[in-house]
């Protein structure tokens, strides 16, 4: 079962430059998260999505946005990268927009130069 | 203050060790605490989950939380080379979406 397929695994990119962190799940889950996570911060949600069509805002959601079109695609788009978001970003599902238990992708490596 | 502390480590523990895990929060509001594991260069999975305060016990792995004092733990006990990661608590209250993190704990254990 895949579960949750983040891609790119990893990428470089260059500062003022755009870019799309893409998420797709295969387990007909209703909610979709993005976290980043940095050292020595945990993981802060950046957007959330209790259902397909709809979407919200995390602790940190500035510079980014996020659209949910169908269950199971949740893209993150930084439209003008700055190195402060230098980080590992997580996408995460759940069955229901509130749940104890989400369940991650492998995570996608950002750098910004 | 961060409204979930945790320390960050290392830890390093020879195996067979009983290993204790903990987390400590600021905001009265959370009502479910959770543990996550996450290998290194893998996306967090739960371990366990409990509700309000108590004990909850699963193989190897026991969770506390004491409310009053704000205050959780997770023991591992008799430690194996494969619980070697980082130790994840979140912690959050019915229908909010915001789950809250700590930093984590990174565990080592030696063979």
């Amino acid at each position: 079962t895949a579960g949750i397929t983040q891609a790119p695994t990893s990428q470089i990119l260059a500062a003022g430059r755009s870019m799309t962190l893409r998420c797709t799940q295969d387990m007909r889950h209703n909610a979709m998260y993005w976290y980043r996570q940095d050292l020595g911060l945990g993981l802060r949600l950046i957007h959330y999505s209790n259902t397909a069509g709809t979407t919200g805002k995390g602790e940190v959601p500035d510079g980014y946005s996020v659209s949910r079109a169908n269950t199971d695609d949740f893209p993150l788009t930084l439209a003008s990268a700055v190195p402060s978001q230098t980080s590992v970003y997580f996408c995460a599902s759940s069955e229901q927009g509130w749940n104890t238990e989400a369940f991650f992708g492998q995570g996608t490596r950002l750098t910004v130069v | 203050q961060k409204e979930v502390e945790q320390d960050p480590g290392p830890l390093s523990v020879p195996e067979g060790a009983i290993v204790s895990l903990n987390c400590t929060y600021s905001n009265s509001a959370f009502q479910y605490f959770m543990w996550y594991r996450q290998y290194s260069r893998k996306g967090p999975e739960l371990l366990m989950y409990t509700y309000s305060s108590g004990n909850k016990e699963d193989g190897r792995f026991t969770a506390q939380v004491d409310k009053s004092s704000k205050y959780i733990s997770l023991f591992i006990r008799d430690s194996q080379p494969s619980d070697s990661a980082t130790y994840l608590c979140a912690m959050t209250w019915y229908n909010n979406n915001d789950m809250r993190f700590g930093a984590g704990t990174r565990l080592t254990v030696k063979p």
